[in-house]
């Protein structure tokens, strides 16, 4: 079964600070990956997704994440942060084999971003 | 203005009895999806519909039932069997038509079910 790991529970940066989130899932075959964020009272929304060509993706408000197929990996990173990128982000992860859009999530990761 | 929306917000019931949350949306979007949000674990799939009159069980499909009569449309309702209903819900949708496997899911704002 698929599965998503996401190890850092709650990171705290600096405004200016680099960050790195990382990202394990269990899956044998080919896979699409997503990185999916929820600021403080908003909705759920997409952050950047993979399903092939270059691993290296690039997403919205400057974030971009690396897919590495030996690693089982898709950690999401931002070469600066700002005190908005306080939120909560989820890594995701699915089959495009599979007969619908089910995506199975990471149990989260947020971040605090002090001023 | 297009999207969708949950109502209500927050929603208090007593145990034992069932509540109906509900979800519509506007973007034409064939495949919609319920998720339970519990601290600590990320979002669980609960039920999802590819399309009108034809939904599947998720992974946490037991105690919830769903009905999918109108496109737009995917109310989910938490029933007494459901042995910890506290918790947020959140409704999404897709386009699903070509490639189900990579669309984009849109949320809603999720309703908070509290169960007294």
């Amino acid at each position: 079964a698929q599965s998503v790991s996401q190890h850092n529970h709650h990171v705290i940066l600096s405004e200016a600070a680099s960050l790195e989130l990382g990202c394990n899932y269990s899956y044998g075959g080919t896979v699409n990956l997503f990185w999916y964020v929820q600021y403080p009272g908003q909705h759920l929304q997409l952050l950047l997704k993979y399903f092939s060509g270059d691993p290296l993706v690039k997403g919205i408000k400057g974030f971009e994440a690396e897919f590495i197929k030996s690693k089982f990996s898709f950690n999401l990173r931002k070469p600066s942060v700002q005190w908005s990128d306080t939120a909560e982000y989820f890594c995701a992860v699915n089959s495009p084999y599979s007969s619908a859009s089910k995506i199975i999530f990471g149990s989260g990761t947020r971040l605090s971003i002090r001023p | 203005d297009g999207g969708i929306t949950q109502s209500p917000k927050y929603l208090f019931r007593k145990e034992g009895q069932n509540v109906t949350l509900s979800c519509e949306q506007n973007l034409n979007h064939d495949a919609m999806y319920w998720y339970r949000q519990d601290p600590g674990q990320g979002l669980r799939l609960i039920y999802y519909s590819q399309i009108v009159n034809d939904f599947q069980k998720g992974d946490i499909a037991e105690g919830y039932s769903v009905s999918r009569e109108k496109k737009e449309s995917f109310p989910l309702t938490v029933t007494s069997a459901q042995k910890n209903p506290t918790a947020f819900y959140l409704c999404a949708s897709a386009d699903s038509a070509v490639h189900p496997s990579t669309d984009t899911q849109y949320f809603g704002p999720g309703t908070r079910l509290t169960v007294l």
